[in-house]
């Protein structure tokens, strides 16, 4: 089954408006949390990031809230802008010194009108 | 992101082999295949972690990857299938005391056709 899903497909929003993107995931041993941003016939990258050691990050318009008991992680974005528009893929890990080996989600599209 | 380039971009194949090459300038030493098929995540096939080889069991055999050295990545493919149509991204992540070494840097991808 999935270990990671993204329950909107697709999601779209006003200009300026708030949005709140969701993640859910299966892994007890996931400790890192990542939100990438990908547009059509280009790679993913990334967007933000964060551990299992804190519940919220903040980088600009950008935050991430995890809730680690729920298995729940989600990306909200303030101050929308048509650029915003993209796939959002999230993805989840465990801490390893192996490499990233990371299960991505499904991806919601975002569509952000003017 | 010109730091990591893929060739080919595109690719349409009969049942035919081929490879794709991957190479990274960012010192990495971490290099990874990834699959993504229409309407589905991306989805790890190989890890290579200071050149030794993490495999997904999943993926078919007729799939072999080869990492000639730490920048170098390529990916061989015999009698390929239409279930291997697919954008093929290459990832990079830097190793503890590189940096952030969950981050994935992805280069643009080759879209395979398979007919």
């Amino acid at each position: 089954g999935q270990q990671v899903k993204q329950s909107s497909p697709s999601l779209t929003v006003q200009e300026g408006g708030i949005l709140i993107l969701n993640c859910d995931y299966e892994n007890d041993m996931f400790d890192y949390f990542a939100w990438y941003k990908k547009y059509p016939d280009n790679s993913p990258t990334l967007l933000i990031s964060v551990r299992s050691n804190v519940d919220k990050r903040e980088d600009g318009r950008f935050t991430v809230f995890l809730n680690k008991s729920g298995k729940h992680f989600s990306l909200h974005i303030t101050a929308s802008q048509p650029e915003d528009t993209a796939v959002y893929l999230c993805a989840a890990g465990g801490d390893n010194n192996a490499g990233a080996k990371l299960t991505f989600g499904g991806g919601t599209r975002l569509t952000v009108r003017p | 992101n010109t730091k990591i380039t893929q060739s080919p971009r595109y690719l349409i194949l009969g049942r035919a082999n081929k490879s794709l090459e991957c190479e990274q300038h960012l010192g990495h030493n971490a290099m990874y295949w990834y699959k993504q098929s229409a309407e589905k995540p991306p989805e790890l096939m190989f890890l290579y972690n200071l050149k030794q080889l993490i495999r997904n069991e999943t993926v078919p055999s007729r799939f072999i990857p080869e990492c000639p050295d730490s920048s170098k990545l390529l990916l061989h493919i015999s009698a390929v299938d239409p279930e291997d149509s697919a954008v093929y991204f290459c990832a990079s992540s830097p190793l503890p005391g590189q940096g952030s070494q969950n981050t994935l840097y992805f280069g643009a991808g080759t879209r395979l056709s398979v007919l």
